[in-house]
């Protein structure tokens, strides 16, 4: 089945060491997003690529950066996590296009915990 | 900035009893989406909204767009424990497709 594959699911890290999280897509599409969503929050947009191009939210902070090397594949790298990073990353995908209002589909979700 | 509303942030029912959330926003929008969130799981998408007065039913669920395009509900009917999650609207904010979240409401089920 088509699907939004994040890995892993669960990442430790400790306070200040660098950590990427990984996000891959069968869909095919051409947006991928990633978003920070804390306990009993919404999620909160990082940035996204539309086909290779970045974009990236007024207040996302510096420590977070990410790559797209491909279609299929994105990254999200933080670079000195601190325990404020702690969250559940969600990678999501859509097909823009049309009139652009196409649902997202997201990934199972990384889980940072910062020690 | 654009934000969507909504309400209640929490709502706890009786297995049986019906369930209704609501989003609003000061502006129009030009759609509104739904997604559901089980605990531990992630967002799932349930039904987009475009136009004016549109309703769209998904068996026990209803969600309604209003005439001025300005507020949307979803309304469970007879909930089950399979219901219990949390609910977000969003819209589309931007031009290349960034969903803007309402903050969601909680949906605890009492068997």
């Amino acid at each position: 089945d088509a699907m939004v594959i994040q890995n892993p699911r669960y990442q430790v890290t400790q306070f200040g060491k660098p950590v990427t999280l990984s996000c891959s897509q069968t869909l095919n599409h051409n947006v991928m997003y990633w978003y920070q969503q804390k306990s009993s929050q919404a999620p909160k947009l990082l940035f996204h690529y539309y086909d290779k191009d970045f974009n990236n939210e007024a207040d996302t902070p510096d420590n977070f950066q990410s790559r797209r090397p491909n279609t299929s594949f994105c990254f999200l790298d933080i670079r000195s996590p601190g325990l404020g990073d702690a969250a559940m990353y969600l990678c999501a995908t859509s097909r823009a296009g049309g009139r652009g209002y196409n649902e997202q589909f997201f990934g199972p979700g990384t889980r940072l915990t910062v020690l | 900035g654009q934000q969507v509303m909504q309400i209640p942030q929490y709502q706890h029912v009786q297995e049986g009893e019906d369930f209704t959330t609501y989003c609003n926003s000061s502006t129009t929008l030009s759609n509104i989406q739904w997604y559901k969130q089980r605990p531990g799981g992630h967002p799932v998408f349930l039904i987009q909204l475009v136009k004016s007065g549109e309703v769209k039913k998904q068996k026990r669920l209803t969600f309604q767009f209003g005439e001025a395009k300005k507020n949307s509900s979803l309304h469970i009917t007879a909930t089950q424990t399979t219901d219990v999650g949390t609910y977000f609207c969003a819209e589309y904010g931007g031009s290349q497709g960034n969903l803007i979240f309402g903050k969601g409401t909680k949906l605890s089920v009492k068997p």
